[in-house]
């Protein structure tokens, strides 16, 4: 069974600076997708960033980008230039590729605040 | 867009009755969707995958007979909590998946429903 994990259970960023946040995961698999999701204190979870197993590249969105090291089985994502509105708990999933629509698993979460 | 409902937002319950949350994908059609039970400051749990014309896939530990899933439409699942206990509290997270030709299907999720059995 694939296992997620978040090594950071909390992290603080200073506003406008960048944070990095932990994420590892075992697989046996070769083909999978990795996601990183916010839930700020509404509680409605947001996808923030997603990263096929197959692609190089390292995904990225506005001042959301990724580290994708596959051999490794890590996949870490940078806040550039933080928010106060990032402040949220961010969770890492995983997603086999084997077929449409899997169920994914997720990671315990770390909670990110950001100081003004 | 991948915009995913849920109703009701917030409900309170007497122990003993049932309560039925719905899911609902708002501007596409979902084969698949999650139902997700999350305490506070923790991870989401799933507790049944919800197949649109056949029975939901419940995870281990999670009892069929009380959390009742139906998914009768491409648009609809809905979790019946039946004879609720105060041990039932909790947030619940529906979450439907969005497959596009060519594209990753990703889960797009409701805003959950926030359950008290009193």
């Amino acid at each position: 069974a694939q296992t997620v994990t978040q090594s950071q259970p909390e992290m603080s960023v200073q506003e406008a600076e960048t944070v990095t946040l932990s994420c590892t995961y075992d697989t046996s698999e070769s083909d999978y997708y990795l996601f990183w999701y916010k839930q700020p204190p509404s509680r409605q979870m947001i996808l923030v960033i997603r990263q096929e197993a197959y692609k190089q590249q390292n995904a990225t969105e506005n001042r959301f980008s990724v580290n994708f090291q596959k051999a490794a089985k890590s996949f870490s994502l940078k806040i550039s230039d933080s928010q106060l509105g990032d402040a949220a708990m961010y969770f890492c999933a995983y997603r086999s590729a084997r077929t449409n629509a899997g169920k994914s698993t997720f990671g315990d979460g770390t909670t990110l605040t950001v100081k003004p | 867009g991948a915009v995913v409902s849920q109703h009701p937002s917030w409900v309170i319950c007497k122990s003993g009755t049932s309560v039925k949350i719905e899911c609902r994908s708002l501007d596409f059609q979902a084969t698949t969707m999650f139902w997700y039970r999350q305490f506070p400051k923790q991870s989401l749990m799933l507790m049944a995958t919800s197949n649109e014309g056949s029975k939901a896939t419940y995870e281990q530990g999670v009892e069929k007979d009380k959390f009742l899933i139906n998914h009768a439409s491409l648009t609809l699942s809905t979790l019946t909590v039946t004879s609720a206990h105060p041990e039932d509290s909790s947030f619940y997270i529906c979450s439907a998946s969005k497959v596009l030709a060519g594209e990753t299907d990703t889960q797009y999720f409701g805003p959950g429903t926030r359950l008290t059995v009193l």
